[in-house]
């Protein structure tokens, strides 16, 4: 069935310098790409999602860039601190209803 | 204006009893889904109710498992009957309606987490 996936499903990197997550999707019939980050025991949060007549779109250190050929969009997070490490997720939007969730990528920022 | 509000935040249950969780969505907001997390896993969508309605329960287990919106007062999701393998971050969001939009943000609430033991 349509899905998404996700890279890496761990990330690790040294405070200060740039994190990157992609995700891969396969309905080309898709224009709606949000980004939730999930701090341990807390709700998913959104944090920035992006349409598909937008090719990027950027909240101060948080981007997020489209390719709708390629199918992917990605999750750029620049000058990282440690309060940026979470679980973030790329859910699928199916029937532009309901969100499918995968495995989420763990980041941890390195003091 | 308030965020989307479930209680209990936690609840316990023994195995066998009936679980009642609620969620109240954002102001505004008429639509509301329901998604289950286990421990180091993804969310895993269950309901999406309208007020009234039940528009896609594709996501619900076929029994036990029952959930409503009615037209005053929150969202109800009900486990009868509870087993351990129910135990799990149960979440809510809402998103709101606008005609001719056809993707809306889903905020989520805090989750109700329920133990049964």
């Amino acid at each position: 069935g349509e899905n998404v996936e996700q890279h890496p499903s761990t990330l690790s990197v040294q405070e200060g310098d740039s994190a990157v997550i992609k995700c891969t999707y396969s309905d080309s019939a898709s224009n709606y790409f949000p980004w939730y980050k999930q701090e341990l025991g807390k709700r998913p949060q959104l944090i920035i999602d992006i349409r598909s007549n937008v090719g990027e779109k950027k909240d101060q250190r948080i981007a997020v860039t489209l390719n709708k050929t390629a199918k992917h969009f990605s999750l750029h997070i620049t000058e990282t601190q440690p309060e940026d490490s979470a679980v973030y997720f790329c859910p699928f939007c199916q029937g532009a209803q309901k969100l499918v969730f995968g495995q989420g990528t763990r980041l941890t920022i390195n003091p | 204006n308030a965020g989307v509000m479930q209680n209990p935040r936690h609840l316990v249950r023994r195995r066998g009893q009936e679980a009642r969780l609620r969620c109240s969505p954002m102001k505004g907001h008429s639509h509301v889904y329901w998604y289950r997390q286990l421990p180091e896993e993804g969310l895993k969508f269950m309901v999406y109710l309208q007020k009234e309605n039940i528009i896609d329960e594709s996501g619900m287990p076929k029994e036990r498992f029952s959930a409503e919106f009615p037209k005053e007062g929150p969202s109800i999701l009900r486990i009868q009957q509870v087993v351990r393998g129910d135990s799990a971050a149960y979440f809510c969001a809402s998103s709101p309606q606008e005609i001719g939009v056809p993707y809306h943000e889903q905020y989520f609430g805090p989750g109700t987490r329920l133990t049964v033991t």
